[in-house]
């Protein structure tokens, strides 16, 4: 099975911050890696697809990128609505995998 | 506008079963694969299963936790995808979702199945 190990596991900041999330795939998965915003009580949102590709809809400060197996989330200036758990999933061979899931709090 | 909605969960005792249906519109539910996540109390998401479409076989895929157990399948003619869930046990505890595609671009809101004695 491909791991995903997903860094960090749970951060704070603040509204107007800089952040990145890191997911790291245990082999190669061909950029089919796709990253999600869940809130509580809330549906699973995409927000990037095939590792950099913006969702529909979803607002410019989001941005995915990649190198080698090290795949990154960037929010370049966080809104309150942003704060949430952020997962990446691989969906490049079975068993599809999860990282464990960033949890971003209100500093 | 694509929508899922997922129907049938619901409590059962553990060894029994439920048939979970995810009921589509807005897209050719033919032409795409279909899957189904959870996510139990406290913890992170987790894929459970895959379904081709048709034009590809229609062949499935599971999770090690679930194959056995769990059966996925779908019916074009009607727009929905299925889980057949049987010998359910307390881990299977969960909101599960379906999702168009194992790429998951629309999800449903969640069906919730509760497994306790």
């Amino acid at each position: 099975d491909i791991q995903m190990t997903q860094s960090p596991s749970a951060m704070s900041a603040s509204v107007g911050d800089r952040v990145t999330i890191t997911c790291r795939a245990s082999q190669g998965i061909n950029n089919y890696l796709a990253w999600f915003q869940h809130k509580p009580g809330k549906v699973p949102k995409r927000l990037i697809y095939a590792a950099s590709s913006l969702q529909s809809g979803v607002p410019s400060r989001f941005s995915g990128s990649v190198s080698g197996t090290e795949f990154t989330l960037t929010i370049s200036s966080l809104q309150p609505e942003d704060f949430a758990t952020y997962y990446c999933l691989q969906h490049n061979s079975y068993p599809y995998t999860f990282g464990q899931g960033t949890k971003l709090e209100i500093k | 506008e694509v929508q899922v909605v997922e129907s049938g969960g619901g409590f059962v005792q553990p060894g029994g079963s439920l048939r979970l249906s995810c009921t589509t519109s807005g897209f050719t539910f033919g032409d795409f694969p279909m899957s189904w996540f959870r996510q139990a109390p406290g913890k992170g998401l987790e894929w459970v299963s895959f379904i081709r479409r048709q034009a590809s076989g229609g062949t499935t895929e599971y999770a090690a936790s679930v194959k056995g157990r769990f059966t996925i399948s779908r019916d074009d003619s009607k727009n929905i995808a299925y889980l057949q869930m049987n010998n359910l046990k307390t881990e299977d505890t969960a909101v599960y979702y379906c999702t168009r595609g194992g790429w998951a671009d629309f999800w449903g809101q969640g069906t919730l199945v509760t497994v306790s004695s």
